[in-house]
């Protein structure tokens, strides 16, 4: 299983949206409504931010939202904030059970 | 409050044995899927193996299949991760996640804080 494919680094600044994208196949992403994304900051433990392609945890911010076209799936972050700047990882359900990861995106808050 | 403590990293050689454990507190753990998800420091994230809330199902990724053995123990509220035939490319830091579904553990929605894994001569 190869990993989704992120791009390496996003950036933007305050108050602006941007989106990362994570493209697999029709054997992951494309053929599972099971896409998550994670934030993790340096030093710390990944954070889950989006279930199930679009559903958010309780307590994550309305500003995160997902969505899923075909094999790719996105995180869009509205109204960015500093404390935004971080590493995103999305995962989906492969097969039989298994789970892949995209090999994340550094986003810089300008 | 939900707590995830790994604990029995270290250092192994190549072709060695270590059991990882996860002490799980504060939610109801006989309910949800569980699984490791491994980071080689300043890398990114690879998930490794999950298990069904019985037990009756578990997942590897083909990196680990045939090595490493996941299970849990729903008396003790413990996830355990075997791994043998450790590799070099094995080394990295080992989180245990607790996933908000109960059978095939598709997102993680709580983790633990890590245990590193060193495999070295």
């Amino acid at each position: 299983q190869s990993a989704l494919t992120q791009p390496a680094s996003v950036s933007g600044s305050p108050g602006q949206s941007i989106t990362i994208s994570c493209t697999g196949t029709s054997s992951d992403v494309g053929g599972y409504n099971y896409v998550s994304w994670y934030q993790q900051h340096p030093g710390k433990v990944p954070k889950l931010m989006i279930l199930d392609v679009s559903r958010r945890p309780s307590g994550v911010s309305d500003r995160f939202s997902g969505s899923k076209s075909d094999n790719t799936a996105s995180l869009t972050i509205s109204g960015l904030q500093a404390e935004d700047e971080a590493d995103y990882y999305c995962s989906s359900y492969a097969r039989s059970g298994t789970v892949i990861f995209g090999g994340g995106t550094k986003l810089t808050v300008l | 409050e939900v707590q995830l403590l790994e604990s029995g990293g270290g250092l192994a050689q190549p072709g060695g044995s270590l059991r990882l454990s996860c002490a799980a507190s504060g939610f109801s753990f006989n309910i949800y899927a569980m699984c490791w998800v491994r980071q080689v420091p300043g890398k990114g994230l690879e998930w490794v193996s999950g298990i069904s809330y019985t037990a009756g199902n578990t997942y590897y990724a083909d990196s680990v299949k045939g090595r490493f053995t996941v299970s849990r123990d729903n008396s003790k509220n413990t996830l355990y991760l075997q791994m043998d035939s450790l590799r070099a490319e094995d080394t990295a830091i080992y989180y245990c996640a607790k996933s908000p579904h109960t059978t095939i553990p598709v997102a993680s929605d709580y983790w633990g804080q890590g245990t590193l894994v060193t495999v070295s001569s």
